[in-house]
């Protein structure tokens, strides 16, 4: 596709389901991020990919958040035991390079934790 | 902890007027800067990039760097209804593994 593509576009679970979000970065695109936007605030740096490796992990707020990127291309974040505190919206970007030149955001997946 | 700070507004603005969004940055290593803008609902749009001291036009944005003082600004000549969004500011860490994003200034540019 010619964007980054992000499923679902919505979910709710309900508080202590395990969520799983998907994101396709734009063909070709080396590196993939992954952020938490919550209402009124800016988006909050996750983690980053470089082809299939993580390489930094820093910004994951408890060890309930895992994220994986097997083949270097389609990446999934997971979130098990899910709280309330969770609910915001997860941007996944992409880009051909490191952050330095900015990116291009997907749609994202709104996540509401009842 | 490396920090973006943007006055959240709203900055209010009549159509046809200069909009002036700006943004303070912590990390006196960081090279480059991004203005991102954000329609309610929608995700964060990349609208300009800078990396050096002084001023990049494109169109009818400039954006404006000052390193020394850790200052980034956004200029918006001829404000139309349609610039009424929130803009982010962003600054690349010094490793490129991500950018730090502030909370964002809303603008309203009323006709």
């Amino acid at each position: 596709g010619a964007g980054v593509s992000q499923s679902p576009r919505y979910k709710v679970a309900k508080r202590g389901q395990d969520v799983a979000l998907r994101c396709d970065p734009i063909s070709g695109h080396v590196s993939l991020f992954w952020y938490q936007q919550a209402l009124g605030q800016g988006p909050e740096f996750l983690t980053y990919f470089q082809n299939e490796a993580q390489l930094d992990k820093s910004g994951l707020p408890s060890d309930r958040f895992f994220a994986e990127r097997p083949e270097g291309s389609v990446s999934t974040l997971k979130i098990q035991r899910t709280q309330q505190e969770d609910s915001a919206v997860y941007l996944c970007a992409s880009s051909p390079d490191r952050a330095n030149y900015g990116y291009t955001f997907g749609s994202g997946t709104r996540l509401t934790v009842v | 902890q490396k920090e973006v700070e943007q006055n959240s507004g709203p900055l209010s603005v009549p159509e046809g007027a200069i909009a002036s969004l700006n943004c303070t940055y912590s990390d006196r290593g960081s090279q480059s800067f991004f203005w991102y803008r954000q329609y309610s609902g929608k995700s964060p749009e990349l609208i300009m990039f800078i990396y050096s001291n002084g001023d990049k036009e494109d169109g009818r944005f400039t954006a404006q760097l000052n390193k020394a003082s850790q200052y980034v600004s956004l200029l918006i000549r001829d404000s139309q209804p349609s610039d009424s969004a929130t803009y982010l500011c962003a600054v690349a860490n010094q490793a490129g593994t991500a950018l730090i994003f502030g909370k964002g200034t809303t603008l309203s540019v009323s006709s």
